[in-house]
């Protein structure tokens, strides 16, 4: 099962504009992590954030995670035609969840030159 | 590119059949993943390997095993397909043990008939 909940599930916006897509998840977490998959194709790691931080920035990514809400963000800023993707949050749990991740069920965004 | 290869890229069988998919992890990277996608259960963690055995095991089918070899490639195991075995089949690998960035393989997409 999905630990995970993104929303929304689709985006669509246009060049330019900022893209917010959001996770929750249930369980106490090690880290958070965001990919994009491209459609049908492999994913690609864009950025981690750990339990005991707030915010991380990657160019024109910015993460929040709340560990009170049990939710994080992800706002790409200055969108580009070329970002239209399907996003998804990825969860590495506690000491006993070993390292795997449990993946939320993904949000696509659409950017429209 | 990840560094991550996985082959075949594409597969296409019958039900009742046996198939091998091949991974090999990115250079230096001791840890292995495999995770299943498929549309109605999403992103699913299968089995972990590290340096050779096996860490963790998620959902994974009593008819799919894996194996990681002296060298750190890995291969799953599917056997007696069914049509619902039909999915995007990830390899990603890691360093290590610790919750760290996990980096994905194209994928194999699998087909049964």
């Amino acid at each position: 099962s999905q630990q995970g909940e993104e929303d929304p599930q689709a985006l669509s916006i246009q060049e330019g504009e900022n893209a917010t897509m959001n996770c929750s998840y249930k369980t106490s977490i090690n880290n958070l992590q965001w990919y994009r998959q491209n459609s049908g194709r492999g994913l690609v790691h864009l950025i981690l954030i750990r339990s005991n931080e707030r915010e991380k920035h990657s160019g024109r990514l910015r993460v929040t995670l709340d560990t009170s809400k049990k939710s994080s963000s992800l706002l790409i800023t200055a969108s580009r035609a070329a970002d239209t993707a399907s996003y998804f949050c990825a969860t590495a749990g506690g000491e006993t969840s070993g390292s795997r991740l449990t993946f939320g069920e993904g949000t696509q965004l659409t950017v429209n030159p | 590119d990840s560094g991550v290869t996985q082959t075949p890229k594409h597969l296409i069988t019958a039900t009742g059949q046996r198939v091998t998919l091949r991974c090999s992890p990115r250079s230096g990277d001791l840890s292995v993943y495999w995770y299943q996608q498929s549309l109605d259960q999403g992103l699913q963690f299968l089995i972990q390997y590290y340096n050779g055995e096996e860490r963790a095991k998620g959902n994974i089918l009593e008819r799919f095993s894996a194996q990681q070899f002296p060298d750190l490639h890995s291969e799953l195991n599917l056997s007696s397909l069914e049509l619902g075995d039909s999915a995007l089949y990830f390899c990603a690998s890691s360093f290590g043990l610790a919750k760290t960035e996990q980096f994905f393989g194209p994928g194999t997409r699998l087909t049964v008939l």
